[in-house]
């Protein structure tokens, strides 16, 4: 069975200072591994994906995260926080394409002026 | 294409009313999914199915029922409305088959229908 943990369920930056959204997970086997982003009032939008492919993902809107399989952790980064990634960010684990996912509780990043 | 179409988009409910949840999505994937939201608590898994005619029980799928008749359309009913059941619900798709760039990984969401439940 398949499971994210999310820590930090509101994290507080201020505007051009690192973003860090901490996700681990629990796989049985190889993870697939997701990013979705939630903005007020809207559906979920991919940030990006760890598909077995390189370790160190890129995503939209400057979002990176590493997966590192030691630590089962696939934390998200950006180095500077725009007003605008003010959002509820989201973490799921999938075990095979099409399969089902398993999300996170959720991370809701403000973002300081 | 329109992607990932749910309908309607806020609906309230009385206690004890039945309703059904229309999803709807153009790009012939083959899994579909019905989740809800509730505040501190994620998404869950309501109902999937990984196609026509088969449907199978996520992690809290009491009070909901699925039918999958068609590949593109995936309604989720709810018998007889309770205010548990308030929530946003989100209908997703992907594929299980597909080209390269990891496409079919990824699940594709709706904009979700917000329920009120009195």
């Amino acid at each position: 069975a398949q499971s994210v943990t999310q820590l930090g369920s509101h994290v507080s930056v201020s505007e051009g200072a690192l973003v860090l959204l901490r996700c681990n997970y629990s796989s049985s086997v190889p993870p697939y591994l997701f990013w979705y982003v939630q903005y007020p009032n809207q559906g979920l939008q991919l940030l990006l994906k760890y598909t077995s492919a390189a370790t160190l993902v890129k995503g939209i809107n400057g979002f990176e995260a590493e997966f590192k399989k030691s630590e089962t952790s696939f934390h998200l980064t950006k180095p500077s926080a725009h007003m605008s990634d003010a959002a509820e960010y989201f973490c799921a684990v999938s075990d095979r394409p099409g399969n089902q996912f398993y999300f996170g509780t959720g991370t809701s990043l403000t973002v300081i002026p | 294409n329109a992607g990932v179409t749910q309908t309607p988009k806020f609906q309230v409910l009385k206690t004890g009313q039945s309703m059904t949840l229309q999803c709807a999505q153009d790009m012939n994937h083959e899994y579909m999914s019905w989740y809800r939201q509730d505040p501190g608590m994620g998404l869950r898994l309501i109902h999937y199915s990984v196609g026509a005619g088969i449907t199978d029980q996520g992690e809290v799928p009491n009070g909901y029922n699925v039918s999958r008749s068609t590949t593109e359309d995936f309604p989720l009913r709810l018998l007889s409305a309770a205010p548990s059941q308030t929530s946003v619900y989100f209908c997703a798709s992907s594929s299980t088959a597909g080209t390269s760039g990891g496409a079919r990984y990824e699940q594709y969401f709706g904009p979700g229908t917000r329920l009120t439940v009195t």
